[in-house]
């Protein structure tokens, strides 16, 4: 079965810092790799996909298959990225495309 | 473009009692998914449906079902409830099986007593 690993619960930097949230899986085969973010009081929604290779709001991930991370990255933190961070793994498992979550982790961008 | 939506927002339920909780997937999907966050958990997957028929379910018991009706619109059906049932259910709703981009509603909080 698959597994999502987000080691740290929170992470905490200033503005301006770099800022690296890390995600490992375990899977043997070829997923499809998430972020999503989740804003005080707003939905989980979707930031980034592998596959598309784009940056949204600063935000990259690259996935790297050798060491099966998917960790996200933003060059220069800002305060309004605080927020709720959540790495997410698909397969296509006898057609279904259940998304499985690590257990998130809280981004604390301080002034 | 209309997003997904939940209803309610929140509930308060007894312990063995039922509830019944009601998704609207975003225009033009046709494939709802429904997960349980526990407080300080990642959403956890209990099943999926695509056309009005279960697309796979993840690893919670029978007492959890669910339907999704012709206009694509779902709902999520816990039988028996136990104080463990206490969480935020979450409902996504996806274009087609082929994308696996899902698209997240606010969500029902359910707190059992």
């Amino acid at each position: 079965a698959q597994r999502v690993t987000q080691p740290e619960k929170l992470l905490s930097v200033f503005k301006g810092a770099p800022v690296e949230l890390k995600c490992n899986y375990s899977y043997s085969g070829s997923p499809e790799l998430f972020w999503y973010v989740q804003y005080s009081r707003q939905r989980l929604q979707l930031l980034l996909r592998h596959i598309s290779r784009e940056s949204i709001k600063g935000f990259t991930a690259d996935l790297n298959k050798g060491e099966t991370s998917f960790h996200l990255k933003k060059p220069f933190a800002q305060e309004e990225d605080s927020a709720m961070y959540y790495c997410a793994l698909s397969v296509r498992d006898t057609g279904r495309r259940a998304l499985t979550f690590g257990s998130g982790t809280r981004l604390q961008v301080q002034p | 473009e209309t997003g997904v939506t939940q209803s309610p927002t929140h509930l308060i339920k007894t312990r063995g009692q039922q509830v019944t909780l009601r998704c609207s997937s975003q225009s033009g999907h046709n494939t709802v998914s429904w997960y349980q966050q526990a407080l300080g958990q990642g959403p956890q997957f209990i099943f999926q449906y695509y056309r009005e028929e279960e697309n796979g379910r993840g690893n919670f018991p029978p007492r959890f079902s669910g339907l999704q009706f012709p206009n694509y619109s779902s709902e999520l059906n816990v039988n028996a409830l136990e104080l463990d049932d206490s969480a935020l259910y979450l409902c996504a709703s996806s274009g087609d099986l082929v994308s696996s981009a899902q698209y997240f509603g606010p969500g029902t909080r359910l707190t059992v007593l």
